[in-house]
């Protein structure tokens, strides 16, 4: 079962940012959140993730609140291109090969 | 830098034929291998993971096995196929106690 909680789908006008919440209120200390997206029919690619600190990158920022239970990602500036499904993930990497438990994650529609 | 490749991109399949996916990764050594599967619309699913040759864990009970011979080689296998064995496949690598990161994926329907 997935341990995080994501709303379904999501609209962004392109150009803005896109903040997209992830609920993980029974994450563990040792566990790490993961952002991926899926663009249809490829396979999902990463983006970014954290422990416990804010993070940002090339591709996004992610920010997790300090009692760790949810974060949010942000796309900065939405293009087109960033209508994907994004999957919030938690994972212990030193558990079981570090395996990833994906949920239905929040479908982005980036409209112009 | 890694690369990691998936083969067939598409395949069609009559029900209780045999399967054979191919994964290799370049670029890299000793890593964990994945596979996961995606049915009906969005989600995957872990099916088996190794963190080396020879060694594989299952998730799931199903008609499917794998195998690692290689290092940077992991195939995935059915001796008879099922139609709900249909859906996406994709192969993912992770360096030790790292950022997973996935192939292109094969996508199989069995008719």
């Amino acid at each position: 079962d997935a341990k995080t909680t994501q709303p379904p789908s999501m609209d962004c006008a392109e150009g803005r940012a896109a903040n997209l919440p992830c609920n993980h209120s029974t994450i563990s200390g040792n566990e790490y959140v993961y952002w991926y997206r899926q663009i249809h029919s490829q396979g999902p690619q990463y983006i970014i993730h954290g422990l416990k600190n804010n993070e940002t990158n090339e591709m996004a920022s992610l920010i997790i609140t300090e009692d760790r239970k949810s974060s949010t990602l942000i796309l900065p500036h939405a293009t087109l291109r960033d209508t994907a499904v994004y999957y919030c993930i938690v994972s212990n990497l030193y558990n079981q090969g570090g395996k990833l438990i994906f949920g239905q994650g929040t479908e982005l529609s980036v409209k112009p | 830098s890694q690369t990691i490749h998936q083969w067939p991109a598409t395949l069609v399949q009559p029900v209780g034929s045999p399967l054979s996916l191919e994964c290799t990764v370049e670029g890299t050594s000793n890593p964990n291998l994945y596979w996961y599967r995606q049915a009906a619309g969005r989600g995957l699913q872990l099916l088996f993971y190794s963190v080396g040759i020879g060694q594989i864990s299952s998730e799931v009970p199903q008609n499917l096995s794998a195998s690692r011979p290689q290092d940077r080689q992991f195939i995935l296998s059915s001796k008879k196929l099922l139609l709900s064995d249909s859906g996406f496949y994709l192969c993912a690598w992770s360096a030790r106690y790292d950022t997973q990161y996935f192939g292109p994926g094969t996508r199989l329907t069995v008719l």
